[in-house]
């Protein structure tokens, strides 16, 4: 059964540091990984989507990368704003079987101004 | 370009009163969801759909169905609320995986309160 991980459970960073949060998951055969944020009282937003042939995926300050073999993925924030605060969610999806995302249970990241 | 839809966004029922969450998407994803949050327990997977008229079920599908007469609408049925019900609801959608290969896309959830 796969099972995801995000460690720490909450980080608070002073604005302007560049940070990474950690995403491990045990069974590598997995077709991609989702980044989502949540706003407090909010839906997900999706953020990066990695497949699993792929090693990094960026879209402006975000960069997720992703070792398939070692089950881990990083989502790199740099120079963080106050308005990057919120949690943050990575999902696996697998190749085949059910049609699934086993989500981690998120890290809740504070940017203190 | 709406996305995924859902509504209510929030309702309080009575324990044994039955209700319908709806989620609708107009990207023409063939794949479609419902996941509850829980705190401390992260999104859980309850029913979900590959197509138009085939359903399947999640991790947690007791106390709830599904149908899928349409791309676009996957409602989710409650058939007797319990008070372990109580939850936020996410729809989520998809293109196949056969397919473009893009990530889900989550409506902006139901807050659910059972009494």
């Amino acid at each position: 059964k796969q099972e995801v991980t995000q460690i720490p459970a909450a980080l608070s960073v002073p604005e302007g540091e560049n940070l990474v949060l950690n995403c491990s998951f045990t069974d590598s055969a997995i077709y991609n990984l989702q980044w989502f944020r949540q706003d407090p009282g909010k839906g997900l937003t999706s953020l990066l989507l990695i497949q699993s042939s792929q090693r990094e995926q960026t879209s402006g300050r975000l960069n997720a990368s992703l070792d398939k073999s070692s089950g881990r993925s990083t989502l790199y924030i740099a120079a963080s704003q106050p308005g990057d605060s919120a949690t943050y969610l990575c999902a696996v999806r697998r190749y085949f079987g059910n049609e699934k995302l086993t989500f981690g249970t998120g890290t809740r990241l504070t940017i203190i101004p | 370009n709406a996305g995924v839809t859902q509504t209510p966004k929030f309702q309080v029922l009575k324990t044994g009163q039955s209700m319908t969450l709806q989620c609708a998407q107009d990207m023409n994803h063939e794949y479609m969801s419902w996941y509850r949050q829980d705190p401390g327990m992260g999104l859980r997977l309850i029913h979900y759909s590959v197509g138009a008229g085939i359903t399947d079920q999640g991790e947690v599908p007791n106390g709830y169905n599904v149908s899928r007469s349409t791309t676009e609408d996957f409602p989710l049925r409650l058939l007797s609320a319990a008070p372990s019900q109580t939850s936020v609801y996410f729809c989520a959608s998809s293109y196949s995986m056969t397919g473009r290969g893009v990530g889900y896309t989550f409506g902006s959830g139901t807050r659910l309160t059972v009494v």
